[in-house]
């Protein structure tokens, strides 16, 4: 199938780490995006993976192997706004782009 | 800045009642999505659009249509809305294989 598989719920505390993953099928795969979603917003661009490797964007990290089917998305130094929804998207055509459900990150002080 | 625009952040409807939702972009992009939005079932693709007069049925098309006359703009049509058709509305657009802009969603409620 095209399922996307990704945590519903991680809760992490400010100033600290957290690693989200995201797992795929992956026939069909051209790309992998990360969104971030607050409650009751759209969602917006966070980072997008085609080639293997980690791609790095000031506090956010990307990291995709096409091979296992598997990418992660690192937040580093968290801060309370980051509180948010953080969405998987597999890219296969334009009319193909399988959303994962999300997961929804708390951040305590 | 670039950007995509939908019409209405909120709207209230009475069940039968004709909707029309409007979505606007600035970027000459090829491809136009309308998605819901609803808790626990993630983002679903409603209909797709990849030129103008040009339209693909995505995961739930039943009980809606779209109309693309011009490439900046991409209208959804609810016929007849139902109670179940409470939703948050999304359309997003983009051009091959970069991102998906979306614009800020519209609230729709059917009473």
């Amino acid at each position: 199938g095209q399922n996307i598989d990704q945590p519903t719920e991680m809760t992490a505390t400010e100033g600290a780490i957290v690693q989200i993953n995201c797992t795929y099928q992956t026939s069909g795969f051209n790309g992998l995006f990360w969104y971030q979603q607050h409650a009751g917003e759209a969602p917006t661009f966070l980072s997008y993976n085609v080639l293997d490797g980690l791609e790095e964007k000031g506090r956010f990290s990307s990291f995709l192997s096409r091979s296992k089917g598997y990418s992660y998305l690192l937040l580093k130094e968290l801060q309370m706004k980051d509180s948010a929804s953080y969405l998987c998207v597999k890219y296969s055509s334009a009319s193909k782009i399988i959303f994962g459900s999300g997961t929804r990150l708390s951040i305590r002080p | 800045d670039v950007k995509v625009t939908q019409s209405s952040r909120y709207l209230v409807k009475r069940t039968g009642e004709k909707v029309f939702l409007e979505c606007v972009q600035d970027m000459d992009h090829e491809n136009m999505f309308w998605y819901r939005q609803d808790p626990g079932l993630g983002l679903r693709l409603i209909y797709f659009s990849y030129d103008v007069k040009m339209k693909e049925k995505g995961d739930i098309p039943e009980g809606y249509s779209v109309s693309r006359e011009k490439k900046e703009r991409f209208s959804l049509i609810l016929e007849s809305a139902s109670t179940n058709q409470t939703s948050m509305y999304l359309c997003a657009s983009t051009q091959g294989n970069e991102k998906l802009l979306f614009g800020s969603g519209t609230q729709l409620s059917v009473l």
